[in-house]
């Protein structure tokens, strides 16, 4: 499976736009990119996903670079309850999803 | 809306008992895996399922065996649990390839 790398740890202000970047560099034509997050105590849930355009939903944006090789979670303004674990993954054929260490993303008011 | 449910929150277990995790999800989903989540490790695959009575290895499958007798429900067993099984088990149930996961909440089990 193609990996993914995340930076461990970012920190933002409240009100604020987040980047989360993810690098995939060996990511194959038809893995699709995808993101959860883990809230404290609770199981990860499902944030958005895509394979080529960028993507919007009510929770975040998914930008993804043109040669697919990276990829930028965005949250538009960030709140307390954004403080998460957010993770990148890339989806093949397989139908598991391997998770990496994922990003911790502190949220101060 | 859509639910996976894991039988205890909690489980504390003595060393050498046979262990069951069970998970139930409600939207007859193909596909279920069982993760374990330790600190500063994330999530690791240890086993998942891609239909009734099937079943394949993940990441770390060793101490491990699973049944899946109902498309609705998948077990996790430690045969004889040890110290080392100590941790946080998170059951996800996927439907078509490309849609998303369902995780539940989790069962904290304690080996001692």
């Amino acid at each position: 499976d193609a990996k993914t790398t995340q930076p461990n740890s970012m920190e933002s202000n409240e009100e604020e736009p987040v980047h989360l970047p993810c690098n995939h560099s060996t990511i194959s034509g038809t893995d699709y990119i995808h993101w959860y997050r883990q809230l404290p105590s609770q199981g990860p849930e499902y944030v958005i996903h895509g394979l080529t355009s960028n993507v919007n939903n009510r929770m975040a944006s998914l930008a993804i670079a043109e040669d697919r090789k990276s990829s930028t979670l965005i949250l538009h303004r960030a709140t307390l309850r954004d403080a998460a674990v957010y993770y990148c993954i890339l989806r093949a054929q397989r139908p598991a999803l391997i998770f990496g260490k994922g990003t911790t993303l502190s949220v101060s008011s | 809306d859509v639910k996976v449910t894991q039988s205890s929150r909690y489980l504390v277990k003595r060393t050498g008992e046979k262990v069951f995790l069970e998970c139930v999800q409600d939207m007859d989903h193909e596909n279920m895996f069982w993760y374990r989540q330790d600190p500063g490790l994330g999530l690791r695959l240890i086993y998942f399922s891609y239909d009734v009575k099937m079943k394949e290895k993940g990441d770390i499958p060793e101490g491990y065996s699973v049944s899946r007798e109902k498309k609705e429900r998948f077990s996790l067993i430690l045969e004889s649990a040890s110290t080392n099984q100590t941790s946080m088990y998170l059951c996800a149930s996927l439907g078509a390839p490309n849609e998303k996961l369902f995780f539940g909440s989790g069962t904290q089990l304690s080996v001692l």
